[in-house]
């Protein structure tokens, strides 16, 4: 079974510019989510899809960031403009729709801002 | 506010010998908790599940407790092994499949 796909792997861009990461999960997971890890500490929710649908975005800086489920399949997250404090560890997850079953990550997208 | 502790030292042990790494929550409800492994420059690994009916649960040398009373987990590696060496991460999970992380503990096991 393929695991979750994440590109690209890495990213280097300066304050201001924009940037986009995408996310294939699992095939037939129906939840996906977007984290943020910054060094050091544990990974943040950004936003959770149930299928197409939003579940949580409470901590998504809207202002500056969104995302999107296409066809309840892939994903987008998109960071417009960059700021110093947003270099991180950009990781999707997916998981079924069954509470006994855990999250599966994807390697992740290291972002640097300048 | 909701808080997840993880012991923010590193856990150094001898192989062969059982680590213990405690997740501790406070102004929180989970229905259930997880425990993940994570290496350097990789997405976190799921392990183990555990729900707030259940006492403990095991999984080949690892060992995991949940008391909702002292708003704890324990995770036991047992035999430890070099390759144990990695970074583990208790998140709690409430319905709807919404997760909190903690920082993790990083766990080093000598040969």
């Amino acid at each position: 079974e393929a695991g979750v796909a994440q590109s690209p792997r890495y990213k280097i861009i300066e304050k201001r510019q924009s940037v986009a990461f995408w996310c294939n999960p699992i095939s037939g997971h129906a939840t996906l989510y977007w984290y943020q890890q910054i060094l050091g500490q544990g990974p943040k929710l950004l936003i959770q899809f149930q299928n197409n649908g939003v579940v949580d975005d409470s901590q998504l800086p809207k202002d500056r960031f969104s995302a999107e489920r296409l066809k309840g399949v892939d994903s987008t997250l998109k960071i417009q403009p960059a700021k110093l404090e947003d270099s991180a560890v950009y990781l999707c997850a997916s998981s079924p729709f069954r509470e006994n079953w855990g999250q599966y990550f994807g390697p992740g997208t290291r972002l640097t801002v300048t | 506010s909701q808080k997840i502790e993880q012991n923010s030292e590193a856990l150094n042990i001898q192989e062969g010998k059982t680590a213990t790494l405690t997740c501790n929550y406070t102004n929180y409800s989970p229905a259930y908790l997880q425990w993940y492994r994570q290496d350097p420059g990789r997405g976190p690994v799921f392990l183990l599940l555990i729900r707030e009916n259940e006492k403990e649960k095991r999984k080949e040398r690892l060992k995991v407790t949940f008391d909702t009373t002292l708003k704890q987990s324990l995770f036991h590696i047992t035999a430890s092994q070099p390759a144990d060496s990695a970074t583990y991460l208790c998140a709690l999970g409430a319905g709807g499949f919404k997760t909190i992380f903690g920082a993790g503990t990083r766990l080093f096991v000598k040969a």
